[in-house]
């Protein structure tokens, strides 16, 4: 089975840096990606790492540590368009073709 | 917009009946997705098909079934609807199955579900 934990919420001031960590539990692992999903929204893709390291894009990067089964997203110059719910999620491989999501990290940027 | 089209947006039902909830997939995906959203729940995957094949089964109740049609467009059928089944689902598609075209699958602005 698979499984994924994130904070349920996290609160952070416009114009700063907010990290939202994510660790994993998969019988095999193909990579980890990031979702964004405003309320009442279709989730949208945000990065993916099948690789140890940092993703860049934009405002928004993305690291995975393999060897800790961990992975966060970093969000810099926040803006209060970015108060959504922020989700990671795995695909184990291995004859299962289910993408999984963690149950997602409330972000709420405040003045 | 992702390029993936759910009908209908909106669907009050009685409990007890069945409804159809229906998916256009992305221009040339041959992989489709179903996921439910309930309040306080993340995204629960139910069921997956690629090229008109299931490929993935995941939390889906008895009482749901699904099928992708030769033209790749997909339905989900709910039926004996409870209380409990009112949430927003989802469907997904992506160009391959997964790990050929990474962890990135569309999302559909979704059908909200009220069952009453």
């Amino acid at each position: 089975g698979q499984s994924l934990e994130q904070p349920s919420e996290v609160t952070a001031v416009e114009g700063a840096i907010v990290q939202i960590n994510c660790t994993y539990q998969t019988s095999g692992f193909y990579g980890l990606s990031w979702y964004q999903q405003h309320d009442g929204g279709a989730p949208t893709f945000l990065s993916y790492n099948a690789l140890d390291g940092l993703e860049e894009t934009g405002r928004f990067s993305s690291f995975l540590s393999r060897s800790d089964s961990y992975g966060y997203l970093l969000l810099q110059e926040l803006q209060m368009k970015d108060s959504a719910s922020y989700f990671c999620a795995t695909y184990s491989g291995a004859g299962s073709y289910q993408l999984t999501f963690g149950k997602g990290t409330k972000l709420s940027v405040i003045p | 917009d992702s390029g993936v089209t759910q009908t209908p947006k909106h669907l009050i039902t009685a409990t007890g009946q069945r409804v159809t909830l229906r998916c256009s997939p992305r221009s040339g995906d041959l992989s489709v997705y179903w996921y439910q959203q309930s309040l306080d729940q993340g995204l629960q995957f139910l069921i997956q098909y690629y090229n008109g094949e299931e490929r993935a089964k995941g939390n889906i109740l008895e009482r749901f079934s699904a099928q992708q049609f030769p033209d790749l467009h997909s339905e989900l059928n709910l039926s004996s609807l409870e209380l409990g089944d009112s949430a927003l689902y989802f469907c997904a598609s992506s160009p391959s199955e997964l790990g050929a075209s990474g962890n990135t699958i569309y999302f559909g602005e979704g059908s909200w579900l009220t069952v009453v």
